[in-house]
Formats: C-alpha cells, sequence, structure tokens
C-alpha cells in the first residue's frame, strides 16, 4: 500500500499569516495527489485535484504543488473560517490511501 | 454539482448486518463511479468501496473485502452498501462520494454528509 505522511500533524498561526502542509508519499504517484478540507462536524470537500489544480470556486488563498513523492498544501493568507483539517488522498493505486491530516487552527 | 444523501445508519451488534443506501441527485449517475468512505469517531479518512458507472466493477478496501458489497440501482438512482458480519472496528461515519472517471476511483467530489454506524453489543 502507498503510505502518505503529513506534516505537521497539527498548527496554530494568525489571520493572514502563510501556512504550508507537506504530504509526503512512500512511493512515486506522479501527480495524483488531491487535497480535502474538512470543518468540524462536516464531509471532507475537495480543494485540489492532480496536485495543483484548484477546484471551481475554491478561493484563490488556496493551491498546491508537487510531483513524485513530495506535495505541498497552501493556504496563503489565513483565514478563520480556514479552521479545519485537511487530508491529502493519492490514487496512483489500489488502495487509495489518505494523509492522517494536519489540523490548522487560528493563534 | 448534485447532492448525495446517505440512510440506513444506527447501532449493531458484532457479526450483524446493516445496509446503507445513497441516493443520488442532480447528477449524471451513470457518468461516474461512486464510492464508500469512512471516519471512525475521531480518525482519519479510510476508503472503502467504489462501484464503476456501469455497475460491472468494484473494488475494495482488504479491510472490507468479502464482508462488505458495494451495488448500484439505475432505476432508483442509488449506491447501496450491504455489510456483513460486522466489527467494532467498522464503527465509523460512512460517506457517499462521487469519483470523476467512470472506471474507477479517482479523487471524491461531492460528498454526502454521511450515516453514522456504530457496532456495539
Amino acid at each position: 500500500d502507498i503510505q502518505l505522511t503529513q506534516s505537521p500533524s497539527s498548527l496554530s498561526a494568525s489571520v493572514g499569516d502563510r501556512v504550508t502542509i507537506t504530504c509526503q508519499a512512500s512511493q512515486d504517484i506522479t501527480n495524483y495527489l488531491h487535497w480535502y478540507q474538512q470543518k468540524p462536524g462536516q464531509a471532507p470537500k475537495l480543494l485540489i485535484y492532480d496536485a495543483s489544480n484548484v477546484k471551481t470556486g475554491v478561493p484563490l488563498r488556496f493551491s498546491g504543488s508537487g510531483s513524485g513523492t513530495i506535495f505541498t498544501f497552501t493556504i496563503s493568507s489565513l483565514q478563520p473560517e480556514d479552521v479545519a483539517t485537511y487530508y491529502c488522498q493519492q490514487y496512483d493505486d489500489l488502495p487509495l490511501t489518505f494523509g492522517p491530516g494536519t489540523k490548522v487552527e487560528i493563534k | 454539482e448534485g447532492q448525495l444523501l446517505e440512510s440506513g445508519g444506527g447501532f449493531v451488534q458484532p457479526g450483524g448486518s446493516q445496509r446503507l443506501s445513497c441516493v443520488v441527485s442532480g447528477l449524471m449517475f451513470s457518468s461516474s463511479a461512486m464510492s464508500w468512505v469512512r471516519q471512525a469517531p475521531g480518525r482519519g479518512l479510510e476508503w472503502v468501496a467504489t462501484i464503476s458507472g456501469g455497475g460491472d466493477v468494484t473494488y475494495y478496501a482488504d479491510s472490507v473485502k468479502g464482508r462488505f458489497t458495494i451495488s448500484r440501482d439505475f432505476s432508483k438512482g442509488t449506491v447501496d452498501l450491504q455489510m456483513n458480519s460486522l466489527r467494532a472496528e467498522d464503527s465509523a461515519i460512512y460517506y457517499c462520494a462521487k469519483n470523476q472517471v467512470t472506471t474507477g476511483p479517482d479523487w471524491f467530489d461531492p460528498w454526502g454528509h454521511g450515516t453514522l454506524v456504530t457496532v456495539s453489543s
């Protein structure tokens, strides 16, 4: 199985800060990596697909990059409504796997 | 974007069965694969199963293979998950989610609100 690790596991930042989360895959997954946001008590929502494509309607402060085994998710200017847990997910191979999540809080 | 609405969750004893259903509306139902993803309380996300757009190919996580069956009813516009031989570790919120391609799982968008299954004696 392809393992995904995320760092950090949690972070606290101020409104307006730039926030970066890293997702590392245990093997090359090309660009088959997606990012989801899950707010407390809600279902996950897709933000980024295929590593760097922002889903239509998602605020432009969210972005993704990377390929191979290292991927980055960035919030350019953290907003209060961005408090959530963020997950990466790969579909290069079955079973589909998710990272353990990164909890983002406001300082 | 469409909506997905799950039902069928509840309490079930270990070894028992439960059937979850997901009603799909506002989407081209047969144009894409559909999946179930679960989340144990306070835990991360785990892919469970996927069925192709045509309903002829299914994929399962090893943890549920042989116990769970995913199916789709084109006349009703539903995707079901039949869960047998349930274990405590199957306790989770089960989300129905749409994939983007017809053949199998890729990314999940949109998601339903989820239905909670609790396996306990």
